[in-house]
């Protein structure tokens, strides 16, 4: 079946360090990937997306994420974690890459300690 | 440029009682889409409608939910008769008609059954 894992509930960083976040995506071809963040009570705001191109997307808030075929994965990343990044992740993919249905993965939460 | 709105924000029900949901869209957007997140898990894709159709619902239960998306007027999603597994969050997205077919989510609605 088709599945998008993200494969740490949790994760706690200390402000300051580097921070990634993994998702792992199981289709045949590459679907159109996403990363959402979502905070306390709220919606979800878009930080990245990737298409096709460079395999290497900038968001917002200093987010990176980096697609690798061979791998089947969007792991997001940034160099240092700011006290405000705490909050949900999630990885979503659009597997008909025609923008209907999301599948999104089962969230990350991350803790910053100050 | 306003983003997708949601109302109302927190909805109690009993069980029993009728949930209606109400989601408008961006500006210029035609496409919506709903999905539901249940506590401590991600989003689960429920259905996607254009202007007066419903273009996927397969992830709508068979029974009790409906949705629609009139020419006139925010996009609903009906809850008939609820009970505490539908308590929820509900979120609404929504997508250009062309081009970039990024969902931009609403701030969603908790649902509450009593």
């Amino acid at each position: 079946a088709q599945s998008v894992t993200q494969p740490d509930i949790h994760i706690t960083v200390s402000e300051g360090a580097s921070l990634e976040l993994r998702c792992n995506y199981s289709y045949g071809a590459t679907p159109y990937l996403f990363w959402y963040v979502q905070s306390p009570g709220q919606g979800l705001q878009l930080l990245l997306k990737y298409f096709s191109g460079d395999t290497l997307v900038q968001g917002i808030k200093g987010f990176e994420a980096e697609f690798k075929r061979s791998q089947s994965s969007f792991n997001l990343r940034k160099p240092s974690v700011h006290w405000s990044d705490a909050a949900e992740y999630f990885c979503a993919v659009d597997h008909n890459n025609a923008g209907n249905m999301l599948t999104f993965g089962g969230g990350t939460r991350l803790m910053v300690k100050p | 440029n306003a983003g997708v709105m949601q109302n109302p924000r927190h909805l109690v029900r009993r069980r029993g009682q009728e949930a209606r949901l109400r989601c408008s869209p961006m500006k210029g957007h035609s496409h919506v889409y709903w999905y539901r997140q249940l506590p401590e898990e991600g989003l689960k894709f429920m259905v996607y409608l254009q202007k007066e159709n419903i273009i996927d619902e397969s992830g709508m239960p068979k029974e009790r939910f409906s949705a629609e998306f009139p020419k006139e007027g925010p996009s609903i999603l009906r809850i008939q008769q609820v009970v505490r597994g539908d308590s929820a969050a509900y979120f609404c997205a929504s997508s250009p008609p062309l081009g970039d077919i990024t969902q931009y989510f609403g701030p969603g609605t908790r649902l509450l059954v009593l």
